[in-house]
């Protein structure tokens, strides 16, 4: 069965700084992996996805991410921190057979400080 | 409508109790999916839709839950007899085919119950 695992649970960045979210996944295929944000009091909102095609993935808002085989990673940066990216993060991998299934990280809660 | 919909947003409910919580997704979106978010958890797949049949209720905690679809619109997370550990955020996304080929799906901004 694939499986994520966000490595931090928390991150803290000053305004201007860059943002790093880690995630590790487990599947036994080539993986379709995402990265969905959850503004407070907000629905879930796709940040970014990777299905096969470039393995460095550009998001919304300035976010990307980069596909890495070798290290069965799906990190997501961000250059440079705005007060608005604060939320909560998740590293989502859909399953190789019931492709509408996915499966979530525990997440990852980013502050921004001024 | 612009967005998918849920109600209620928030519910309280006593012990034993049954709920149900609604979800209205995006027109024309023929899948549809509910998911549970457990405090300081990632999500929680419970059931899934394809128009107004289930092929997945596999994520489904036990048989007090059900789960409906009517007209490939509405949908009605049903739980009979709560327990405490049935509190958490449920939320409904739908999407226009899998996430595998439109990578998107549109959640509604959840349902929180509570089980006191």
């Amino acid at each position: 069965a694939q499986s994520v695992t966000q490595l931090d649970s928390h991150v803290s960045v000053s305004e201007g700084t860059p943002v790093l979210l880690r995630c590790n996944y487990s599947s036994s295929y080539s993986p379709s992996l995402f990265w969905y944000v959850q503004h407070p009091n907000k629905g879930l909102q796709l940040l970014l996805k990777y299905t096969s095609a470039a393995t460095l993935v550009k998001g919304i808002n300035g976010f990307e991410a980069e596909f890495k085989k070798s290290e069965t990673s799906f990190h997501l940066t961000k250059p440079s921190a705005h007060m608005s990216d604060a939320a909560e993060y998740f590293c989502v991998v859909s399953d190789w057979v019931n492709d509408y299934k996915l499966s979530f990280g525990a997440g990852t809660t980013v502050t921004v400080r001024a | 409508g612009a967005g998918v919909s849920q109600s209620p947003s928030n519910k309280v409910t006593e012990k034993g109790k049954d709920v149900e919580l609604r979800c209205d997704p995006i027109s024309g979106h023929t899948a549809l999916y509910w998911y549970r978010q457990r405090l300081g958890q990632g999500l929680e797949f419970l059931i899934y839709f394809q128009g107004n049949s289930a092929p997945d209720k596999s994520g489904l905690p036990s048989d007090r839950f059900s789960a409906e679809r009517t007209g490939e619109s509405v949908s009605t997370l049903t739980i009979q007899r709560t327990q405490q550990e049935d509190s958490a955020v449920y939320l409904c996304a739908s999407s226009l085919g899998s996430p595998k080929i439109t990578g998107e799906l549109f959640f509604g901004e959840g349902s929180r119950l509570t089980v006191l």
